[in-house]
Parts: C-alpha cells; structure tokens; sequence
C-alpha cells in the first residue's frame, strides 16, 4: 500500500499560460500533502504543506499567488503554477503522510515542468 | 537555520565495492530517514531511525543513528549496479515537525 500519484508526468507549455499538477494517495487517505521542487542534481526543496480542508502553508521565498494549491479531499491535491515562466521550468513532486503518526512520506512520480 | 548536510556529493564505486555516505544536522532529531532515487524517478523511503545509537540492516544495506542523534551513515556492502541512485537523509523539522528537511543527497554511479 501507499501509493501516490500525479499528473501529469510531463507538461510542456508556453511562457505565461498556467498549468495544473494533480497529487493523489491511490490507497490511503493523506491528512497531510507536500509539494517540493527539485532543480537537476539538487535536493529537494520544501514548496508548501497542504492539509485537506485548509488553506496551504507555504515556505519562505514562495509565492502563494503564483503557486496555487488546493488539497479539496484527503486523497487530493493540487499545485497550480500561474503565468508559468522559463524560471519554473523544474521537476515537481508531491509526497504524503499516512498519518499523524507516520513520519514517512510517500513520493509521487514527480511532474516536469518545461516552460518555453 | 536548521541544516542537514551530506557527504561525499558524489561517488563512483566499481561494482562489488563498498559504500558509505554520511549525514549530519545541526541540530539534534527526533528520528531521521532515509531515501533513495533512481535516476529520472523519485524518491522512495528506506527507512526511518529513532534510538541513539540504532543500527538497522536491509540486505546489504546498513543504517547507523549517531548517539548524539545528529548523525547518520547509510554503508553498502558490496554494491551491485542496482544500487545507482541518490541516497538522501532527511529529518523532521524543528518547527513543524511534519515537515522535513533534506541533505543535499549523495550521488552515487557504479562501474560494472
């Protein structure tokens, strides 16, 4: 068990158009999401936690205006990348929590962002 | 702010060879884990140390928790091509302890 998903798995769009990532726990209910960024060959860099019912938190130096994300139910989450430009172009993951009482999180496959 | 570094950056090993690589935070963690990603894909839980001191074993693999609880060593024994991958440690976060912070993760390739 504990599977996520995401979609897409790549997206390729034109400077200035906004693109939506899907994050969703195929087989168990996620309390907790977060998004990451991950440029190439670099770790991965905590966007936002979003918790089901409630307005995402997001880390210092991230725009939340730019960054939509929505966790409408406890088996998903959105990341909207608004006026997407070449600077966002990055590979993007989501992961999950089990529970309260699970400190692992479980990755998606991760969607890369190519913005011309 | 809170850190969790890790060394070697890269490594390249001949098949067969062994392999460490080496965690250290800043700061003292509750627990600490571990992911490894393939290339191209994403990263996938290892494992998760709690106890000062704990050593865990997964095959070939061996997990170390430092005393102090500020650092940890991810050693392979005997590596096969298999292993290739970036191994990352990672620890809760002071302030939201949900979240987690990652090392800089460890690169590793492997000559067949």
């Amino acid at each position: 068990g504990a599977v996520v998903s995401q979609h897409p798995s790549r997206v390729i769009c034109k400077s200035g158009t906004s693109v939506k990532i899907e994050c969703r726990s195929l087989d168990f209910q996620a309390t907790t999401m977060f998004w990451y960024r991950q440029f190439p060959k670099q770790s991965l860099m905590l966007m936002a936690t979003s918790n089901e019912g409630s307005k995402a938190t997001y880390e210092q130096g991230v725009e939340k205006d730019k960054f939509l994300i929505n966790h409408a139910s406890l088996t998903l989450s959105t990341l909207t990348v608004t006026s997407a430009h070449p600077e966002d172009s990055s590979f993007y993951i989501c992961s999950a929590r089990r529970g309260s009482r699970d400190n692992e999180q479980f990755f998606g496959p991760g969607t890369r962002l190519t913005v011309l | 702010g809170q850190q969790v570094m890790q060394i070697p950056q890269y490594q390249h090993v001949q098949e067969g060879e062994d392999f460490t690589t080496y965690c250290n935070s800043s700061t003292t963690l509750s627990n600490i884990q571990w992911y490894k990603q393939r290339p191209g894909g994403h990263p996938v839980f290892l494992i998760q140390l709690v106890k000062s001191g704990e050593v865990k074993k997964q095959k070939r693999l061996t997990f170390q928790f430092g005393e102090a609880k500020k650092n940890s060593s991810l050693h392979i024994t005997a590596t096969q091509t298999t292993d290739v991958g970036t191994y990352f440690c990672a620890g809760p976060r002071i302030q939201g302890a949900q979240k987690l912070v990652f090392g800089q993760g460890t690169r590793l390739t492997i000559n067949p």
